[in-house]
């Protein structure tokens, strides 16, 4: 297993339009997270899957947003209608979760670097 | 309101020197806490990572502590190398099932020679 993998690593869209990112979590994960972080920020929590059920989204994840984890496997993350402000490092994290296992072995990916012009 | 307080907000030192860095959270319940590093442009990689009952927790130069009563934390960096230079992010976990992990903005390291 090489851990966490998210693509691509950077992207550079115009404002306006639509971007898609991908995570593989670990494979024996099955609690998938979605993190931004701007320069000098902690990650802020976007959303989270356990399975393929998506259990919580923060209130930063506009009606621009949406993530899907269709198979309880891989995720994505779409933005639409792309703005300046979106321009951030997306981050994506997995854990094992379940009886005494809380975040159990979580780790991150190496993250989108997403470039708004 | 869970929150995760750290300081200083940077922090320069030279090439051999040891560092600590500290952590205060008000996360309740409190599940665990974990230290983590940062590289710019790279994903945060973890250090350490101790429950309720651990006071202290090594990785090689880096040495965590925890005092639970108080809610503090701290990482020490003993030796450091210019490849410590990074952010170094604590994070706690809120013992609940539907709580995501509760992030500091992180310490920016940065060793000189």
């Amino acid at each position: 297993d090489t851990g966490v993998s998210q693509n691509p690593r950077h992207k550079i869209t115009k404002r306006g339009q639509n971007v898609t990112f991908r995570c593989d979590p670990i494979s024996e994960h099955n609690r998938l997270y979605w993190y931004r972080q701007t320069l000098g920020q902690g990650p802020e929590f976007l959303t989270y899957f356990q399975n393929e059920a998506q259990l919580e989204k923060s209130r930063l994840l506009s009606d621009r947003f949406s993530a899907e984890r269709p198979k309880g496997s891989f995720s994505t993350l779409e933005i639409q209608r792309t703005e300046q402000g979106d321009s951030a490092m997306y981050l994506c994290a997995s854990s094992l979760w379940g009886g005494t296992l809380a975040n159990y072995g979580y780790t991150f990916g190496s993250g989108t670097r997403l470039t708004v012009v | 309101k869970n929150q995760v307080e750290q300081s200083p907000q940077s922090l320069i030192i030279l090439e051999g020197k040891n560092c600590t860095l500290q952590c205060n959270y008000t996360v309740s319940p409190f599940s665990n806490l974990r230290w983590y590093k940062q590289d710019t442009g790279r994903g945060p990689v973890s250090l350490t990572i101790m429950t309720f009952s651990e006071n202290t927790k090594s990785n090689g130069r880096y040495t965590a502590t925890l005092d639970a009563d108080t809610k503090q934390s701290s990482l020490h960096i003993t030796a450091s190398q210019l490849s410590d230079s990074a952010s170094y992010i604590c994070v706690v976990s809120a013992n609940s099932g539907n709580t995501p992990l509760v992030f500091g903005k992180g310490t920016r390291l940065s060793v000189i020679a």
